[in-house]
């Protein structure tokens, strides 16, 4: 079974600072993507990459940076954390087309307070 | 753009009668690959069904679903609810668009299986 794995688990951040939140694979995929899960909302796409050292806006990337060092690792940047980005954030990777299904980390749950 | 459409927002059934969860979609290419995942309380999202070719069913784990590209629909239907079937169930989209292989979902539905 293909792995994700997010780092941290949960966090407790304080308004203004700054976040990184990490995602590591060990699928050989290119793509890679950074989701938020709010009630209400579901799944919304932040940033997404399918090469290293590149890396897409998503469809609400505003407050949010994105990097892609190595195929195998993908972050989000929260430069100045905000209440509005409390919520859990879900990594996920996949392979290339003919197989595209996503493979989700465990989630982070981010509460900025 | 593209976009994923779930309008119910939570289902209710009483266990052992059928369940259907409806997910439109919209965009202007061709190529659509629409899935649905499955989501359970402190588990990671999963990928249930899968479907690109039109008008064909997928079935997988009592579940079926059938892409028809003339109503951009890809319906979630199961015979018999199960107590365990309960969860949050998302319908996404991908389409190849170049290479940059952008997935959206919906806004999910919530399925809760009562006795």
């Amino acid at each position: 079974e293909a792995a994700v794995t997010q780092s941290p688990r949960s966090k407790v951040a304080v308004t203004g600072g700054k976040v990184t939140l990490s995602c590591h694979q060990t699928n050989n995929h290119d793509y890679m993507y950074w989701y938020r899960q709010d009630t209400g909302h579901g799944l919304r796409l932040i940033h997404y990459s399918y090469v290293a050292d590149s890396t897409e806006k998503g469809d609400i990337p505003d407050g949010y940076k994105a990097s892609r060092p190595s195929q195998e690792n993908f972050s989000l940047i929260l430069e100045l954390a905000s209440l509005s980005q409390t919520a859990v954030y879900f990594c996920a990777s996949r392979g290339g087309w003919g197989n595209e299904r996503l493979f989700f980390g465990h989630g982070t749950k981010l509460s900025v307070l | 753009g593209d976009s994923v459409t779930q309008k119910e927002g939570l289902v209710t059934l009483t266990e052992g009668l059928p369940v259907m969860l409806n997910c439109t979609y919209q965009t202007i290419y061709s190529n659509a690959f629409l899935f649905w995942y499955v989501h359970y309380l402190n588990e990671s999202p999963r990928l249930l069904l899968k479907s690109s070719t039109d008008n064909k069913r997928t079935e997988h784990q009592g579940f079926h679903a059938t892409l028809h590209k003339s109503s951009s629909s890809f319906h979630l239907q199961k015979s018999s609810a199960q107590l365990s079937d309960s969860a949050l169930y998302y319908c996404a989209l991908t389409t190849i668009t170049g290479n940059t292989g952008k997935l959206i979902f919906g806004l999910g539905t919530t399925l809760q299986v009562q006795p």
